[in-house]
Order: structure tokens, then sequence, then C-alpha cells
């Protein structure tokens, strides 16, 4: 089975910084890789799909990169409402299945 | 707009087993879309359990392939999830989502959730 590491596993930083979340998977996944944001006691929310997508509605200051098995999540300038728990989650098409990173806490510093 | 709303039992006894519903509204779910269970155990990581397709096709995790069955109701626009002989690790917010179709393609990323239902196993 694919894993994936996210680095770091938690994060401080100030609003205005620009932040950036790696996540590497064990094997090249090609760019079938997606980024969420979760808040304490809500559903995740996707922000980035096929390693470069910007979901609907998500803030351009939110970009992913990368591909085959290293992938980054750049927050360009973090807002006050940034502050949360990143996930990264890669899709493997034959046979399908789906996997999640650890996580990445992003707290206020 | 889709949305998703995950109910059922909020206890289950341990060896029980865990069932769950998540209705969908404002779309059908005969539509391109697979639908996905995903869990998170208090203060840990997501977890996806398995799948399913309004034609009835599943995937599951393979780590809880033997315990798992995620069917579809299309009648009632909802599919269902049944774990068995549940213990107290299997203690977790259980989420519903849908797995993103865009511009005519389908992407492995889930574009919608439900708000998530805890489920407490214990006696």
């Amino acid at each position: 089975a694919i894993q994936l590491t996210q680095s770091p596993s938690s994060l401080s930083a100030s609003v205005g910084d620009r932040v950036t979340i790696t996540c590497r998977a064990s094997q090249g996944i090609s760019s079938a890789l997606a980024w969420y944001q979760q808040k304490p006691g809500k559903a995740p929310k996707l922000l980035i799909y096929d390693a470069s997508s910007l979901e609907s509605g998500v803030p351009s200051r939110f970009s992913g990169s990368g591909s085959g098995t290293d992938f980054t999540l750049t927050i360009s300038s973090l807002q006050p409402e940034d502050f949360a728990t990143y996930y990264c989650q890669q899709f493997n098409s034959y046979p399908r299945g789906y996997t999640f990173g650890q996580g990445t806490k992003l707290e206020i510093k | 707009q889709v949305q998703l709303q995950e109910s059922g039992p909020g206890l289950v006894k341990p060896s029980g087993t865990l069932s769950l519903t998540c209705a969908v509204s404002g779309g059908s779910i005969s539509s391109s879309n697979w639908w996905s269970w995903v869990r998170q155990p208090p203060g840990k990581g997501l977890e996806w359990i398995g799948e399913i397709y309004h034609s009835g096709s599943t995937n599951y995790n393979p780590s809880l392939k033997s315990r798992v069955t995620i069917s579809v109701d299309k009648s009632k626009n909802q599919f269902s999830l049944k774990l068995s002989s549940v213990t107290a690790a299997d203690t977790a917010v259980y989420y519903c989502a849908r797995v993103i179709c865009s511009g005519g393609s389908c992407y492995g990323a889930f574009d919608i959730w439900g708000q998530g239902t805890m489920v407490t196993v214990s006696s």
C-alpha cells in the first residue's frame, strides 16, 4: 500500500508568512494528490486536487505543486482563518483506493 | 447544490454492527460520482473506509474489507455503511463524502462532505 508522509507534523507561523507543507509518497502516484484543510469539529475542506488544481471557491493564496513522489502545499500569505490542520491524500486507480497523510497542524506563533 | 447528511446510532456495543446512512440532497446519487465513507478517531487522522458507485460497484480499504459492506438505495437517493464486529478502535467520527468530477473527468479527491457523525463503541 502507498504511504504518505507529511512534514512537518506541526508548524508555528505568523499572519502574513509564506508557509510550505510537504507530502512524500512511498511510490510514484503521478498527480493523483489532494490537499484538505480541517478545523476543529468540522469536516475536511478540499483545497487542491490533481496536485495543482484549485478547488472552486478556495482563495488563490493556496497553491499545490509536484508530481511523482514529492508534493507541496503553499500558502502565500497566511490569514487568521488559515490556522488549521492540513492533510494530503492520494488516489490509487487500480485497485481503487485512497490514503491520507498523518496531518500537519498549523498554529499561530 | 449537493449536500450530504449522515445518520445512525451514536452508540454501538462491542462485537455489534455499526450501521450508518448518508442521504444525498440537491443532486442524484446516480450521477457519475463515486460515494465514500471516511472516518476519524478522536484526535487522530483520516482513514478511508470504502466507496460505492450507483451501479453497486464497491471498493474497500483492505484493512477493513472483511468487516465492511457499503450499499446504495437509488430510490431513496442514499448509501449506507455497515461495519461488523466492532471494537473500541472503531470509535470515530464517520463522514460520507463525494468523489469530485469536474470538466467531464473524475479525480480521486473528495469535494463534498457530510458534517460527520460520532459513533462510540462501548458497552
